[in-house]
């Protein structure tokens, strides 16, 4: 079974700033990651994946995670956030192999303020 | 391509009721994921249709039941409502072929509230 952490409900911050949203999961299997944002009264979209290779993947609107194995975590990050950034953002997990069920976090909200 | 779609949007039901949600694929896919998404939480899931056959399924009571049409497109039922089942429900569509990854697509959900 897979479970996913993210350790900050909410975070604010500033326009043009940097920012990072933690995500850490436990997995006695090899995983698939996933990074997706929902926007008020809207469904869920993929901002980018881990699914093998290189460690350090690249998603729409600037986004970008690295995965780590030995510490079980997927942090996002963006250099510079705006405003149209304001979002909840998930993170899940799921087992290797195509269609498998994805587990999911409880989600942090992400305020960026002028 | 309109992606995929569910309706109705919103539902009020009260307790002990029935109902009955739909969700129609995006173009060119073949399974329907279920989730259930309570106000300010992850997303659950439910169960996984493929073939018009349940494959996979959550940690759900058989209240929850589902359908899957021979144009791909899905149901999900919900019987004896409890007060618990408001959330958004939200369908997600993907592929089974290819390769050992394909995307699933949410659509908008369909808030369910029960008075």
């Amino acid at each position: 079974a897979q479970s996913v952490t993210q350790l900050d409900s909410q975070v604010p911050v500033f326009e043009e700033a940097p920012v990072e949203l933690r995500c850490n999961y436990s997995s006695s299997v090899s995983v698939y990651l996933f990074w997706y944002v929902q926007y008020p009264n809207q469904g869920l979209q993929l901002l980018l994946k881990y699914l093998s290779g290189s460690t350090l993947v690249k998603g729409i609107n600037g986004f970008e995670a690295e995965f780590n194995k030995s510490q079980t975590s997927f942090h996002l990050r963006k250099p510079s956030v705006h405003i149209s950034d304001t979002a909840e953002y998930f993170c899940a997990v799921s087992a290797t192999g195509n269609n498998r069920k994805l587990i999911w976090g409880l989600g942090t909200s992400l305020a960026v303020n002028p | 391509d309109a992606g995929v779609t569910q309706s109705p949007t919103h539902l009020i039901k009260t307790r002990g009721q029935q109902v009955t949600l739909r969700c129609s694929p995006k173009s060119g896919h073949d399974t329907v994921s279920w989730y259930q998404q309570a106000l300010g939480q992850g997303p659950q899931f439910i169960f996984q249709y493929y073939e018009e056959e349940e494959r996979q399924r959550g940690n759900f009571p058989d209240r929850f039941s589902g359908h899957q049409f021979p144009n791909y497109s899905s149901e999900l039922n919900v019987n004896a409502l409890l007060l618990g089942d408001s959330a958004l429900y939200l369908c997600a569509s993907s592929s089974s072929s290819g390769s050992s990854y394909n995307e699933q697509f949410f659509g908008p959900g369909t808030r369910l509230t029960v008075l």
